[in-house]
C-alpha cells in the first residue's frame, strides 16, 4: 500500500486565510522533507523536519513520529503561495513521496 | 547555493529508441536520485546511487537502467522508449540526514 498519504488532495483559499496541510505515513521513517512544487515544475525544499516543530516566515512544520504524521501550517496566505505542497519521507536515504497537496489562493 | 542541473531540458523520441538522461551536481553529496512525475502520482523513485560505481533500485525500475560515473554525475538510460515512459524526470542530491535538492527537470515524450 501505498506509504505516504497527503490530504488535502487540493484546497483554495482566500488570501490571507490559513492552511494545515497533511501528510500520513505507514512506516518508521527516519527523515521527513516538504517541498514547494512551483507551476512550472521546479522544486524547492521547505523543511527538513525528522521530528518536532520548525518555523519558517509563515511556515511552520510539525511531525509527530508516535502517530506516524507530519503537517504544513501556512499562516496569512498570499497568491504567491500557490502551487503544489509535496512531503517526502525516507527510509535508508530512499525517499517517497506522497502524491500532494495542490494549493491555489484567490486574491 | 546548492546546483544540480539537467540535461536535455527537453526530449522527444520515438518508440524503441535509445534515450541518456543527464544529471550533475556540484554540491559533493554522496546521494543523487532520479524521480518520474505523473500526474496523480507524485514523484516516484527510480534509480538513486550513494557513490560512484554504486546503483540502488528504486520503486519504478522497470524499463531503466542508470549510472553513476563520477561523484557529480549520475545518468539514467532508456534503451527501448515506450510512451508509457513519458513523463517528467527530475534529478536530485543529496547527503546522509539531509534535504535533497532538485534539478529543473527533463520532459520526455515518446511518441
Amino acid at each position: 500500500g501505498q506509504q505516504v498519504q497527503q490530504s488535502p488532495a487540493s484546497l483554495v483559499l482566500q488570501e490571507g486565510e490559513n492552511a494545515e496541510l497533511q501528510c500520513n505515513f505507514s512506516t518508521s521513517l527516519n527523515s521527513m522533507q516538504w517541498f514547494y512544487q512551483r507551476p512550472g515544475g521546479s522544486l524547492v525544499s521547505l523543511f527538513y523536519n525528522p521530528s518536532g516543530t520548525k518555523h519558517s516566515g509563515r511556515l511552520t512544520s510539525t511531525t509527530v513520529i508516535k502517530e506516524r504524521r507530519s503537517s504544513l501550517h501556512i499562516s496569512s496566505s498570499q497568491t504567491t503561495d500557490s502551487g503544489t505542497y509535496l512531503c517526502a519521507l525516507a527510509n535508508n536515504n530512499a525517499p517517497r513521496f506522497g502524491a500532494g497537496t495542490k494549493l491555489s489562493v484567490k486574491p | 547555493e546548492a546546483a544540480v542541473t539537467q540535461s536535455p531540458r527537453n526530449k522527444v523520441t520515438v518508440t524503441g529508441g535509445n534515450v541518456t538522461l543527464s544529471c550533475r551536481q556540484t554540491n559533493s553529496h554522496n546521494y543523487m536520485y532520479w524521480y518520474r512525475q505523473d500526474t496523480g502520482h507524485g514523484l516516484r523513485l527510480i534509480h538513486y546511487s550513494y557513490g560512484a560505481g554504486n546503483l540502488q533500485i528504486g520503486d519504478v525500475p522497470d524499463g531503466y537502467k542508470a549510472t553513476r560515473t563520477t561523484q557529480e554525475d549520475f545518468f539514467l538510460l532508456l534503451e527501448l522508449a515506450s510512451p508509457s515512459q513519458t513523463s517528467l524526470y527530475f534529478c536530485a542530491s543529496g547527503g546522509q540526514q539531509d534535504t535533497q535538492y532538485f534539478g529543473p527537470g527533463t520532459r520526455l515524450l515518446v511518441l
